[in-house]
């Protein structure tokens, strides 16, 4: 069966700081990888996609692709109280998504 | 990105009974899905609603239960059928091409 692994957490970081968050996936044929924020009752927003190993930067945040480990990572520096919401890694795997239990960031003040 | 209006935002229904919800679109998809996603969950994938051809199901999910209509390239609508409390979650639409999906606001649902 296809997964996607992430850390529930909670992951605190104060404010200011860089919040790291990390996803491992079982399908080495996939090709498209995304992160999602969903806020506590409401649903999921695309904030970041990677399609290539390496690096990809949007403002904020990073993310991060190594095809060969198997691994997808999230960076957010200057994390702020409004970045505090649940993050969903999701993997791509025939034309659907696979998605992670999710990470819940909390940034304190 | 594709802007998805999803209604009912929330519905609380009797057991035994049926639940349509709606997915609009403002701009022609390939394809549409239909995810469950319930409390301190992640999403599952209930179906896959392709225009012109049957919607594709997860395992673990029939169409008897969660039939899906797909008229055009913009509108779907997934049914909840028979409704018993462990069918309460909220149900999301979401659709997009080559699976960089946007999600609507979401459906959810308790049943009494």
């Amino acid at each position: 069966q296809k997964e996607v692994e992430q850390n529930s957490g909670p992951l605190s970081v104060p404010e200011g700081a860089i919040a790291s968050l990390n996803c491992t996936y079982s399908d080495r044929g996939s090709q498209s990888f995304f992160w999602y924020r969903q806020y506590s009752g409401k649903s999921p927003e695309l904030i970041m996609f990677i399609y290539s190993n390496g690096d990809k930067e949007d403002g904020r945040f990073t993310a991060q692709l190594n095809k060969a480990s198997q691994y997808v990572s999230l960076l957010i520096r200057d994390s702020q109280p409004s970045d505090s919401a649940t993050y969903l890694c999701a993997v791509s795997s025939t034309d659907k998504l696979i998605f992670g239990t999710g990470t819940r960031l909390q940034v304190f003040p | 990105s594709a802007v998805i209006s999803q209604k009912p935002s929330r519905d609380i229904c009797q057991r035994g009974t049926s639940l349509t919800i709606q997915c609009q679109v403002d701009s022609q998809v390939t394809m549409m899905f239909w995810y469950r996603q319930q409390p301190g969950q992640s999403l599952t994938l209930i179906a896959t609603a392709n225009q012109g051809s049957e919607a594709t199901y997860e395992s673990g999910f029939v169409i008897d239960k969660f039939p899906i209509s797909r008229p055009n390239l913009t509108f779907s609508t997934l049914t909840v059928s028979n409704m018993s409390p462990e069918d309460s979650s909220i149900y999301l639409c979401s659709a997009g091409e080559a699976t960089e999906a946007f999600f609507g606001q979401g459906t959810r649902l308790t049943v009494v």
